[in-house]
């Protein structure tokens, strides 16, 4: 059973860079073709995909985040990280990882970890 | 972007009721649709991927339905354990996008 969990960063100062973890159990990151995918939810308001990272490294951002955002994968720790720059109160929110499907569309999300906020506050 | 409007955003209903939820997409998404349940505390877990297909494990009382712009998703006799929110996303383009969600409570 895949399961993932996220690291918890807790509360980042306004303009400084988020960074988050999230680790992959019950399987290898780097096999089966998937898309490894960030998504947040702000208090009271709706989900909103963030980006993703194949197995290959190709990446794919949110065009309204894609010049603060970062996703990498490091298979030797069998986990996929997320860096936003530049933050604000606007990105605070829970932020979910998630599983997205080996097809390049039509993409599902068959595996979520349990999501970690992240409040941004000085 | 592609918007999603859920509705109604939040139910009331008893054990055992049936139970439709709606999403509509602002544009043709074909059936590229899912559906997810989630539980306060708890990873978002798929329930139904492109409109009517079951996820692996997911009881057969739910169903999904539609094509297009429109999609329903069905209970068709709610359990204790199905009061969650439900969510509907589009995986036809990027950026995928969801519905504000659907919060199923208990009467």
């Amino acid at each position: 059973q895949v399961q993932l969990q996220e690291s918890d960063p807790g509360l980042v100062k306004p303009s400084q860079t988020l960074s988050l973890t999230c680790t992959v159990s019950g399987g290898s990151i780097s096999s089966g073709g998937y898309y490894w995918t960030w998504i947040r939810q702000p208090a009271g308001k709706g989900l909103e995909w963030i980006g993703r990272i194949h197995t290959s490294g190709s990446t794919t951002y949110n065009p309204s985040l894609k010049s603060r955002v970062t996703i990498s994968v490091d298979t030797s720790k069998n986990h996929f990280s997320l860096r936003l720059s530049s933050v604000t109160a606007a990105d605070t929110a829970v932020y979910y990882c998630a599983r997205g499907g080996t097809s390049g569309i039509a993409s599902d999300f068959d595996y979520w970890g349990q999501g970690t906020l992240v409040t941004v506050s000085s | 972007d592609i918007q999603m409007t859920q509705s109604p955003s939040s139910l009331s209903a008893s054990v055992g009721d049936r139970v439709t939820i709606t999403c509509r997409a602002s544009q043709s998404i074909i059936s590229y649709l899912n559906w997810y349940q989630h539980k306060p505390g708890k990873a978002p877990k798929l329930l139904i991927y492109t409109a009517s297909t079951l996820q692996s494990g997911v009881p057969s009382r739910f169903s999904g339905s539609g094509s297009g712009t429109d999609f329903t998703l069905t209970i068709s006799s709610l359990q204790p354990e199905d009061f969650a929110t439900y969510y509907c996303q589009q995986s036809y383009s990027i950026p995928y996008t969801f519905g504000r969600g659907t919060k199923l409570e208990i009467k």
